[in-house]
């Protein structure tokens, strides 16, 4: 079965400073990896996704994340964090090919951003 | 992408009482998905509806206390039946579909049971 880790359920940075946010998956078949992000009081939204076709990739909002087979990972990183970031982030994972379409996801990581 | 509505956007209910939560899509659908959100945690699946047959639940979720419908490629309905303090929950459905799998989610609906 899969399932997905992310390290740090709380995360704060400094506005300006490079966000930094860990999910590493487990999967027994090559699998898809999303970030969604939650704002308070609000539903998730899809900040990226990974389908095996470029190992980098880039969503909104400046957000990017590199899936490293070898290490199982899929971090989630923003260069320079804005205030309006502050949200909660799961990583999630889903294998298709197994028959199983819907979303296993991570604890969740808060990002608080500090002025 | 999917716009999907959902209603109540939230309640408070009494214990012993049920609620019964709407999704609508504006697109039609395959697959629909339930997800709870208990306070302060991750998201848990709770069934898959496709349109025309029973819903699959995950461990841990019966259709006795979560029945669901899908009678339709646009719509579905999730009850909380009998509910207790413990079902206080967002409760988030979703839509998913096409060769990457993308989910696209409800704005999900604010439970309170006292």
């Amino acid at each position: 079965a899969q399932s997905v880790t992310q390290l740090g359920s709380h995360v704060s940075v400094s506005e300006g400073a490079l966000v930094l946010l860990r999910c590493n998956y487990s999967s027994s078949v090559p699998p898809y990896l999303f970030w969604y992000v939650q704002y308070p009081n609000q539903g998730l939204q899809l900040l990226l996704k990974y389908t095996s076709a470029a190992t980098l990739v880039k969503g909104i909002n400046g957000f990017e994340a590199e899936f490293k087979k070898s290490e199982t990972s899929f971090h989630l990183t923003k260069p320079s964090a804005h205030m309006s970031d502050a949200a909660e982030y799961f990583c999630a994972v889903s294998v298709p090919r197994t028959g199983r379409r819907a979303l296993t996801f991570g604890s969740g990581t808060r990002l608080q951003v500090q002025p | 992408s999917a716009v999907i509505s959902q209603k109540p956007s939230r309640d408070i209910c009494q214990r012993g009482t049920s609620l019964t939560i709407q999704c609508q899509v504006d697109s039609q659908v395959t697959m629909m998905f339930w997800y709870r959100q208990q306070p302060g945690q991750s998201l848990t699946l709770i069934a898959t509806a496709n349109q025309g047959s029973e819903a699959t639940y995950e461990s841990g979720f019966v259709i006795d206390k979560f029945p669901i419908s899908r009678p339709n490629l646009t719509f579905s309905t999730l009850t909380v039946s009998n509910m207790s303090p413990e079902d206080s929950s967002i409760y988030l459905c979703s839509v998913g579909g096409g060769f990457t799998d993308t989910q696209y989610f409800g704005p999900g609906t604010r439970l309170t049971v006292l």
